[in-house]
């Protein structure tokens, strides 16, 4: 069993550009969850893919967008980058949508990065 | 109503001692209860968890302790080693949503 990674490691990106995150889920999980951690505080919760399909969405603008393939990988895209973006992202995979009762989730390494 | 409040911001014990952290939510919808543990540059890793339906869950030296009337619920290392050292961050969930809110984590350093 595989667990969750996310690609890359490390980025660094200067306003105004865009910047796709990667996550692979950990083997047999359908559901994936994004989260923003800024430097001391605690995960924040951007939105959630279920079977393909956006499953909720935290108070993250628009330019924030997100997609799962068949194969339950997913992608974060950040549009229009701003400084208070800089930030590590997790993501977090776990079996089942919101029908089955199962919570846990599995956060992979996170992708720090920096926006300059 | 969606706030998980934690404390203390930062802890620090004596190796062998006992580590308590402490979290409080509003939103009784809440269900799942989970606590997780962060090194530096990685990222969080589930230490264990817990359902309203019972009040204490003990896994070796980790301990939750749970209390529905007052909305609250607590983190007890036993032992404490300098390997604990880390960010530990309670978290707070329901079913119907699957959306984790996180408080705003404790930084613990066992003195070896």
């Amino acid at each position: 069993e595989t667990g969750v990674t996310q690609s890359p490691t490390h980025l660094i990106k200067t306003r105004g550009q865009q910047v796709t995150l990667r996550c692979s889920s950990q083997s047999g999980h359908n559901t994936v969850s994004w989260y923003q951690q800024a430097l001391g505080q605690g995960p924040q919760f951007i939105f959630q893919y279920y079977r393909e399909e956006e499953n909720g969405r935290g108070n993250f603008p628009p330019r924030f967008s997100g997609l799962q393939f068949p194969n339950y990988s997913s992608e974060l895209n950040v549009n229009a980058l701003e400084l208070d973006d800089s930030a590590l992202y997790l993501c977090a995979s776990s079996l089942g949508g919101s029908r089955t009762g199962v919570n846990e989730q599995f956060f992979g390494p996170g992708t720090r990065l920096t926006v300059l | 109503q969606q706030q998980v409040k934690q404390s203390p911001q930062s802890l620090i014990v004596q190796k062998g001692g006992i580590s308590i952290i402490n979290c409080a939510y509003e939103n009784t919808a809440f269900d799942y209860f989970p606590w997780y543990q962060q090194f530096p540059g990685k990222g969080p890793a589930l230490l264990i968890a817990i359902r309203p339906d019972v009040s204490e869950k003990k896994e070796g030296r980790f301990t939750i302790s749970f209390n529905k009337s007052a909305k609250q619920f607590s983190l007890h290392i036993m032992d404490s080693q300098p390997g604990d050292s880390a960010t530990y961050f309670c978290a707070a969930s329901n079913s119907g949503t699957y959306k984790y809110i996180f408080g705003t984590g404790t930084r613990l350093k066992v003195l070896a």
